[in-house]
């Protein structure tokens, strides 16, 4: 069976600083993975897929098959990025996703 | 521009009460879910839906059924409400290709099982 690993509750940074909040998964056949976020009192929405290779807000995702892994990173964090941060994995022909247990990035001013 | 929309932001019930959450989604997708949300536990699938009146257990079924007799409407029905049923209750959909797009959430309805 599928599994998606965030292992820190919570990560706390000051303004600033670098951020990486991992993900480790598991699953038997050819990942997809998503970061999905959400804000204070707003709807959890799509931030990255890594199909997509894209950058949005300054993130970044690579997915490394060796390790399993798909870390969200960003250089510089914003108080405006503290929120809830989730890594998700996708299989089956029904878009059936599986979420890991979620991040509280907390950025310092 | 909202496109997954859930009936009740706040439902307060007593237990053993029938409990209907409803959800409609207005972009045409196949796919629907719901999921249950809790601070250490992430998100867990209850049910989904990948067709009218088509459902498939997820993760956590028990206590829950489901209903879609509409494309565009799914619901979630707590058939004998517990105070183990007090969460955040999260719908969501996408389309065939949802790897392209993700899903799309709804902004959740509040349970709270006295």
């Amino acid at each position: 069976a599928q599994r998606v690993t965030q292992p820190e509750k919570l990560l706390s940074v000051f303004k600033g600083a670098p951020v990486e909040l991992k993900c480790n998964y598991s699953y038997s056949g050819s990942p997809e993975l998503f970061w999905y976020v959400q804000y204070s009192r707003q709807r959890l929405q799509l931030l990255l897929r890594h199909i997509s290779r894209e950058s949005i807000k300054g993130f970044t995702a690579d997915l490394n098959k060796g390790e399993t892994s798909f870390h969200l990173k960003k250089p510089f964090a914003q108080e405006e990025d503290s929120a809830m941060y989730y890594c998700a994995l996708i299989s089956g022909g029904y878009q059936k996703v599986t979420f890991g247990t979620g991040t509280k990035l907390q950025v310092i001013p | 521009d909202v496109k997954v929309t859930q009936s009740s932001r706040y439902l307060v019930k007593r237990t053993g009460e029938k409990v209907f959450l409803e959800c409609v989604q207005d972009m045409d997708h196949e796919n629907m879910f719901w999921y249950r949300q809790d601070p250490g536990l992430g998100l867990r699938l209850i049910y989904f839906s990948y067709d009218v009146k088509m459902k498939e257990k997820g993760d956590i079924p028990e206590g829950y059924s489901v209903s879609r007799e509409k494309k565009e409407r799914f619901s979630l029905i707590l058939e004998s409400a517990s105070t183990n049923q007090t969460s955040m209750y999260l719908c969501a959909s996408s389309d065939r290709q949802g790897t392209a797009y993700g899903y799309t959430f709804g902004s959740g309805t509040r349970l709270t099982v006295v």
